[in-house]
């Protein structure tokens, strides 16, 4: 199994650009959770999916979209980047609630200039 | 005032030496997760629990739900265990469900 994988790794787009962050996962989990790692801060839960074809919003999900069109994959979409978006994102995905463990990809490393 | 607080901030060690990562919270939770982030920047959980203590080889993590603290032990600490630890609680929201609120993580580095 790849567990929770991200794709892109690294991204670096000019003010105004737009890209898509895909995170899919081969482990029948229903959770699925966009956060963002900023230096001298704790993780951030941007977006989270409680099911295929739902979604909702977390704790910063201005300036951000995101899909859940199959259980196994969890799309973050930037419409219009900004320099407040240079961060590191990852993906995670748990059985069900926040008591389960969660499992997290490797990161998107995301630069926006 | 975070809702998730963690200290220290930074924690050098000698390899060998025990080693103590605290958490507090100031709201009720259900649970408490505490990760590791490698220097390469992956996330792994270590533990969750919702009460007493979990214990998984060198590492040993305790909760006291009433006095909203949680500890994350290392004994005989080695340099392969430098990394940031991160605690996160599960807090029940007004409408019932469950989010994580993470600390801003411990740095641990274990000298040789």
């Amino acid at each position: 199994n790849a567990g929770v994988t991200q794709t892109p790794k690294f991204r670096v787009l000019k003010t105004g650009q737009s890209m898509t962050l895909l995170c899919a996962q081969d482990m029948n989990h229903e959770y699925m959770y966009w956060y963002r790692q900023d230096p001298g801060m704790g993780l951030r839960l941007i977006h989270y999916s409680v099911g295929e074809g739902t979604t909702a919003k977390g704790e910063v999900p201005d300036g951000y979209n995101v899909s859940r069109l199959k259980k196994q994959n969890f799309l973050l979409g930037l419409e219009s980047a900004a320099p407040s978006q240079t961060s590191v994102y990852f993906c995670a995905s748990s059985y069900t609630s926040g008591r389960n463990e969660q499992y997290f990809g490797p990161g998107t490393r995301l630069t926006v200039t | 005032k975070n809702e998730v607080e963690q200290s220290p901030q930074n924690l050098t060690a000698q390899e060998g030496e025990f080693i103590t990562i605290n958490c507090s919270y100031s709201v009720g939770i259900s649970a408490l997760h505490w990760l590791q982030q490698h220097p390469g920047g992956g996330i792994v959980s270590l533990f969750m629990l919702s009460s007493g203590k979990k214990k998984h080889g060198r590492l040993i993590a305790t909760i006291n739900i009433q006095e909203k603290h949680s500890s994350l032990h290392i004994t005989a600490s080695h340099p392969r265990d430098s990394a940031v630890y991160i605690c996160a609680a599960v807090i029940i929201t007004q409408g019932g469900s469950e989010k994580l609120v993470f600390g801003k993580g411990t740095k641990l580095t274990v000298n040789p």
